[in-house]
């Protein structure tokens, strides 16, 4: 099944615990993307990912790091959590970022950093 | 002006009816769109994609987008309650690979 997944999907942490949330996709896709989702505030993007090694930010990455080393994983890490951080993160793929391609996203991931 | 604006409702519409969803965008935003459906709870699902002026239709669903006012519509026919969720509308930022979403608005479909 095509599908996206990330790991964990609830997380409760205390400040300055760095962590790592992970994201994968089997469908071969070169756009990956992290957004995070705030009350009032929608979906922002954090980081995104043309292909292998291209990484560039959203416009909310301080405060997160990401790699792509493969195809398929797209972790988000954060170094040094705190409060502000808590929120709702989806992890996304898409073909390539044209116009014309879907984004897929993942089931979504539930951070509270106390 | 927010790069991409909708109203976060709730809409309010009587089952059978048409529910109409507004979004506007900036200069900033390349001109193609794109409409999400989100449960509570749930992850963002497209419904579709728009980037020619017009309309396009799928079953129930048409968008509309017009590129001289700078607004692009989702139209619900026959809106069931099965369809109350939040809808997001999605544009790219020109001349990048960054994806700017509205806020959503909520519609509330009553049996």
């Amino acid at each position: 099944e095509a599908q996206v997944t990330q790991n964990p999907r609830y997380l409760i942490t205390v400040t300055g615990k760095k962590l790592t949330v992970t994201c994968s996709q089997n469908m071969n896709h070169e756009y990956m993307s992290w957004y995070r989702q705030d009350p009032g505030l929608g979906l922002r993007q954090i980081y995104y990912s043309m292909n292998v090694e291209a990484t560039d930010k959203g416009d909310v990455p301080e405060g997160y790091k990401v790699s792509r080393k493969e195809k398929r994983n797209f972790p988000l890490i954060l170094e040094s959590p705190s409060p502000n951080q808590t929120s709702l993160y989806f992890c996304a793929s898409s073909y390539r970022a044209t116009d014309l391609d879907t984004q897929y996203f993942g089931p979504g991931t539930r951070l509270t950093v106390l | 002006q927010k790069e991409v604006e909708q109203n976060s409702g709730p809409l309010s519409v009587p089952e059978g009816a048409i529910a109409s969803l507004n979004c506007t965008y900036s200069d900033r935003v390349s001109q193609s769109f794109f409409w999400y459906r989100q449960y509570s709870g749930k992850s963002p699902e497209l419904i579709m994609s728009i980037y020619s002026n017009g309309d396009k239709e799928d079953g129930r669903f048409t968008a509309q987008l017009n590129k001289a006012s700078q607004y692009v519509s989702l139209l619900i026919r026959d809106s069931q309650p099965s369809d109350s969720a939040t809808y997001l509308c999605a544009g790219r930022n020109s001349g990048t690979y960054k994806y700017i979403f509205g806020t959503g608005t909520r519609l509330k479909v009553l049996a």
